[in-house]
C-alpha cells in the first residue's frame, strides 16, 4: 500500500496563476483533510471531507476551493495564487479511530 | 476553538539522554495521538491513546494519556541522532466531530 500520494512535491507560482494540488489514498478511509503547514504555525487545517460527497471548511479556508472526487481522491485548488498561500500543503486520511495519516506534502512558493 | 499547548517548543540534548515533552489543553480530549516529522517530509504517526490513563510504548518511546484527559505526555529513552525532528500532539474530543486539534511542536535535536 502507498497510503496518502500527493503531486506535485514542488511547485512554484506567480501571483494570481491556479493550480489543482492532488491527494490519494489507499486505505479506504472514508474522511480526507487538507493542511498547511507554516513556520510557527504548526498545522492549521484549510477544508475537510468527512465522506464522499461531503466537505466543509477548516480553520483557513479563504482562497482555496476542494473537490472530493471519488472515496480515494481529494484535490485542493487555489484559484488565484498569492504570496500568503507560500506553504508546505499536507493531505491525509483518517484511520478507524480517528487518527490520521499524512502524506509527503506540496511545497508551494507563490512568488 | 480548543487550543492545545505544547512544551518545550524546542530542545538540544546529547545522544543517550532521556527526553519528556507534554501537550495540555484546557478542554477534554478522547483521543490522543503523537506524531514525528522528518525534515522535507510528512508527520508519521507515533503512538495513538484512547483511555484516560492509558501507558503505550513504541520502542524507545512511552506515550501517556493523563487521567484528567486534558494532557498527555511522550518520553523518548536513550536518544539517538535519527530521533532528531519535530514531535506533535494532536487530540480528538467529541465536539471536534472529525477534525483533530494540534500542537504547534516540539523541535528536537540530538549531538551526537
Amino acid at each position: 500500500n502507498a497510503g496518502v500520494t500527493q503531486t506535485p512535491k514542488f511547485q512554484v507560482l506567480k501571483t494570481g496563476q491556479s493550480m489543482t494540488l492532488q491527494c490519494a489514498q489507499d486505505m479506504n478511509h472514508n474522511s480526507m483533510y487538507w493542511y498547511r503547514q507554516d513556520p510557527g504555525m504548526g498545522l492549521r487545517l484549510i477544508y475537510y471531507s468527512a465522506s464522499e460527497g461531503t466537505t466543509d471548511k477548516g480553520e483557513v479556508p479563504n482562497g482555496y476551493n476542494v473537490s472530493r472526487l471519488n472515496k480515494r481522491e481529494f484535490s485542493l485548488r487555489l484559484e488565484s495564487a498569492a504570496p500568503s498561500q507560500t506553504s508546505v500543503y499536507f493531505c491525509a486520511s483518517r484511520g478507524v479511530a480517528y487518527e490520521q495519516y499524512f502524506g509527503p506534502g506540496t511545497r508551494l512558493t507563490v512568488t | 476553538g480548543q487550543q492545545l499547548n505544547q512544551s518545550p517548543q524546542s530542545m538540544f540534548i546529547q545522544e543517550g539522554e532521556d527526553v519528556s515533552m507534554n501537550c495540555t489543553s484546557s478542554s477534554i480530549f478522547n483521543t490522543w495521538l503523537w506524531y514525528k516529522q522528518d525534515p522535507g517530509e510528512g508527520p508519521v504517526l507515533l503512538i495513538a491513546l484512547y483511555k484516560a490513563g492509558e501507558l503505550t510504548s513504541n520502542g524507545r518511546l512511552t506515550a501517556q494519556f493523563g487521567i484528567t484527559r486534558k494532557d498527555s505526555f511522550l518520553n523518548i529513552s536513550a536518544s539517538i541522532p535519527s530521533d532528531v525532528g519535530i514531535y506533535f500532539c494532536a487530540g480528538h474530543s467529541l465536539s471536534g466531530y472529525s477534525t483533530l486539534t494540534f500542537g504547534k511542536g516540539t523541535m528536537l535535536l540530538v549531538s551526537p
